[in-house]
């Protein structure tokens, strides 16, 4: 199964500030997937980067928000921008290999938003 | 809007007790049913990928059963043991969306007294 490095691991930020998740596979895949848990919720889709084209996103996000880079088929980029305390998460990457395989998941990023 | 729901929310066991948690999902437009073991400070880690309607599938102490047509699945723990304890998430994968669309159930956390 693919290894995931993501980073940083966790992040204490002010409201109105950035921040940009990086997410590293060891293998070259398709499609990786950025999830995030709020507190109490459960884990939900934000969007799908996809390499070469733009990502695609889930009803509720959007770009201006939650901007995607995906440069090549091994690295994604996701940025949480003008932070507020609603956006204190885990934001997980993650990558599957077809249909009827798991998800593979990084270590997460524990986000607070002060 | 999908809805996949998890009880018990969370649970309290001996060490050697066996017990069970229930998933449920929509009985239409299925395409997999995924487990997940959570453990606090790690990466969510994939137990089991169902597909078939009276599927059973087991990983050592660890079991699941599927139900499509009545959308419900049960995951089992054999003589449970302190290191079982973490969040168990289930996930459904509706037919025609991309293999990294799921979605997740809230959890069911697992504490394992010695």
């Amino acid at each position: 199964s693919a290894v995931i490095s993501q980073k940083p691991s966790r992040d204490i930020c002010q409201r109105g500030t950035s921040l940009t998740i990086q997410c590293q596979v060891d293998s070259q895949v398709t499609m990786m997937f950025w999830y995030r848990q709020q507190p109490g919720q459960s884990l939900t889709l934000i969007a799908t980067a996809n390499q070469g084209s733009e990502a695609t996103y889930e009803s509720g996000f959007v770009i201006d928000k939650f901007p995607i880079s995906r440069p090549n088929l091994t690295f994604s980029t996701l940025t949480v921008s003008n932070m507020s305390p609603e956006d204190s998460s885990i934001y997980l990457c993650s990558v599957a290999s077809s249909y009827n395989s798991p998800l593979h998941f990084g270590n997460g990023t524990r986000l607070t938003v002060t | 809007i999908l809805n996949v729901e998890q009880s018990p929310q969370s649970l309290h066991v001996q060490e050697g007790d066996s017990t069970n948690f229930t998933c449920s999902f929509p009985s239409s437009n299925f395409y997999a049913l995924h487990w997940y073991r959570w453990e606090t400070a790690k990466s969510p880690e994939a137990l089991f990928v169902m597909t078939l309607n009276g599927d059973e599938k087991k990983k050592g102490r660890i079991s699941a059963t599927l139900n499509t047509k009545e959308g419900y699945s049960y995951l089992y723990i054999k003589g449970s043991q302190p290191e079982d304890s973490a969040t168990y998430l289930c996930a459904f994968h509706a037919g025609g969306t991309s293999y990294g669309k799921l979605t997740f159930g809230q959890g069911t956390i697992l504490t394992v007294h010695p």
